[in-house]
Parts: structure tokens; sequence; C-alpha cells
């Protein structure tokens, strides 16, 4: 099926281990984010990309990596996971330049840091 | 810099009654702004967006916000609440971002409870 895809749904680390959420989209749009969402935060942005081997970051980017090197996949990387990194984490993706489009959303990743 | 308020964290209503979810926005440009909407365990879904026209905006599920530029809100309303509606809805604000798109604000979320 075609949208957008998140993996895996749910992840149990230890304090210090490497995580990489996975993100995918089939409709070849140009942006792809990444969204932690806390209680009492509402959304945050991470990281975005405006096309492949382009990111830039958002409000909270420390602790975290990404990469493009293709369009459609956006992985985010959790290079030595803390607590506070415990979240709903969620990869969005919109359309091109211009104008502000919609942002299509994924599933959503439930990370526990033990 | 942009923000977005919701100033309501949780608001209650009984099935049948109408609705107004409360947006504030801190925007020195024309702002483009969004309700989502978000379904238990769900990702987030657009229900309506403002760019530019009409201040009235007509959305899915029944839904309309108006722009109201004075006041610099974006009020959610709907006029006869059903308990599918139950959900976390959050208003954001699209502001500039490198490459000439837009990166949304969102606002805390306010989560509606429907009585039946």
């Amino acid at each position: 099926d075609a949208g957008i895809t998140q993996s895996p749904r749910y992840k149990i680390t230890e304090t210090g281990r490497q995580v990489t959420l996975m993100c995918h989209q089939t409709w070849s749009h140009s942006y792809m984010f990444w969204y932690r969402q806390d209680l009492g935060h509402g959304l945050r942005l991470i990281y975005y990309s405006a096309a492949a081997d382009i990111t830039d970051k958002g409000e909270v980017p420390d602790g975290y990596v990404v990469s493009r090197s293709k369009t459609e996949n956006f992985p985010l990387t959790l290079e030595s996971a803390t607590r506070s990194q415990t979240s709903v984490y969620f990869c969005a993706s919109s359309e091109g330049s211009g104008s502000p489009g919609t942002q299509y959303f994924g599933p959503g990743t439930r990370l526990l840091v033990l | 810099a942009q923000s977005v308020t919701q100033p309501d964290i949780h608001i209650t209503v009984s099935e049948g009654a109408s609705l107004e979810l409360r947006c504030n926005y801190s925007y020195g440009a024309t702002p483009y702004l969004f309700w989502y909407v978000q379904s238990p365990g769900q990702g987030l879904q657009l229900l309506l967006k403002y760019f530019s026209g009409d201040t009235l905006v007509q959305g899915i599920k029944g839904f309309e916000a108006e722009f109201k530029r004075s006041q610099s809100s974006f009020n959610l309303r709907k006029p006869s609440v059903h308990w599918s509606d139950a959900a976390e809805y959050f208003c954001a604000v699209g502001t500039h971002a490198s490459g000439g798109s837009y990166i949304p604000t969102f606002g805390r979320g306010t989560s509606l409870i429907v009585h039946p």
C-alpha cells in the first residue's frame, strides 16, 4: 500500500545502546520530518529534510542523527540512547516548496529506554 | 519566533453539543494555519488549513475554523459533536524554512472528551 510507514512500531532498549528508527514513504515527497511527542509538549521537531542529502536541525536535535540517501527513506538514529529519549516518534512527509504542504504522518514508533 | 498556544488542555462536551477549540498564534508574517487530529494510537491527520482568502475554512468530518487576524486566533468549531470525535487536536502555524517550504510549529494539543 502507498503511504508512509515506520518501523519498528515498538522498541525497548537500554541506556547507551544505538537505536535506528526507520521511515519510508511512497509518494516521492520532497520533505520529510521527524517529531517526538511527549505529554505536555505536543510535537517537537527533531530534524527535517528538504531532499535527498539535505537535512537540517529542528527544535530538539541533540542526541539524534539523520541521513537521507534516498528520497523515500529518512532513518533516525539515537547514537547512545538515554532515558529522556523515551517517547513516541513520528515521521511525516510533505510535498515540495512554494506553499505550505499538508504533512502526512506515519503511525509512530513507541520507544522505551530503560 | 513563532509560537502556538492552545489554552485548553482538556475539553469535555456531551455528544450532540457544539464544540469550539481555541488556538492563538504568534507570527510576524502572514500565517499559514493548520488543524490536525490524532486518534488514540494513531498519527496525525489534517482536518483543515488556511493559507489566504476566505477566513472561514471548511474541513473534513464537519469541522470548520475561522481565522481572525485582529485576535491572532484560528479557532476550530463543530456544530454537533459525535462520540468518534474524541481525540487529541493540534493547531499549527507554518513558518518558512530553508528551501522555501514551511515547517509547522505545533501547539501542545487539546484533548477532547465526549460524554454520551
